[in-house]
């Protein structure tokens, strides 16, 4: 079985400081890690995904993970933080390989203030 | 490119009532979900269609029903709701492959009271 563990429900950043949004995962077999966020009443979009290539994974609008298997750990980082980064963002795991059933974390709402 | 859409886009229900969310892709996947959002809790998949003609349970599909109508619809059924079925809804599509992404509709606020 598969799981996420979102270490924080909220992270609160100053606008041009680093963003830091942390996440574990668990699972029976090799895993598809991603990232995905979701603006106020928006749908979801993936920002990044891993899937057994780099473990250093770049995304949309500068984020990045880095995938550390000896940590089971999945970390999204940013350098600066803009305001419009301000929303939810969710960690999900799916098997690998297999069916892509995806299992979603709990959320990080991320507050950016000027 | 449409993408996935939903509808209706809100809905208020009175308990023991039904009703049918619809959903639509056109990026023409195989694999097709339901998941609820509740705060707190994250995505939670209530159905999903893993190719057409075939559907399976998730991890909370007491009170749903679905049909994957064709490649490109999949509805969900709520027969008779329930306050606990509160909730924003989500359908998904993507490819059946893993590590591809998944493609979410705008969701659809739910209210039943």
């Amino acid at each position: 079985a598969q799981s996420v563990t979102q270490l924080d429900s909220h992270v609160s950043v100053s606008e041009g400081t680093p963003v830091l949004l942390r996440c574990n995962y668990s699972s029976s077999y090799s895993p598809s890690l991603f990232w995905y966020v979701q603006h106020p009443n928006k749908g979801l979009q993936l920002l990044l995904k891993y899937t057994s290539a780099a473990t250093l994974v770049k995304g949309i609008n500068g984020f990045e993970a880095e995938f550390k298997k000896s940590e089971t750990s999945f970390h999204l980082t940013k350098p600066s933080a803009h305001m419009s980064d301000a929303a939810e963002y969710f960690c999900v795991v799916s098997r690998n390989p297999g069916f892509q059933k995806l299992v979603f974390g709990t959320g990080t709402r991320l507050l950016v203030s000027p | 490119n449409a993408g996935v859409t939903q509808t209706p886009k809100f809905q208020v229900l009175k308990t023991g009532q039904s009703m049918t969310l619809q959903c639509a892709q056109d990026m023409n996947h195989n694999s097709m979900y339901w998941y609820r959002q509740d705060p707190g809790m994250g995505l939670r998949l209530i159905y999903y269609s893993a190719s057409e003609g075939t559907t399976d349970k998730g991890e909370v599909p007491n009170g749903y029903n679905v049909s994957r109508l064709n490649k490109r619809e999949f509805s969900l059924r709520l027969e008779s709701a329930a306050p606990s079925q509160t909730s924003v809804y989500f359908c998904a599509s993507s490819e059946a492959v893993w590590g591809l992404e998944a493609f979410f509709g705008q969701g659809t606020r739910l209210t039943v009271v």
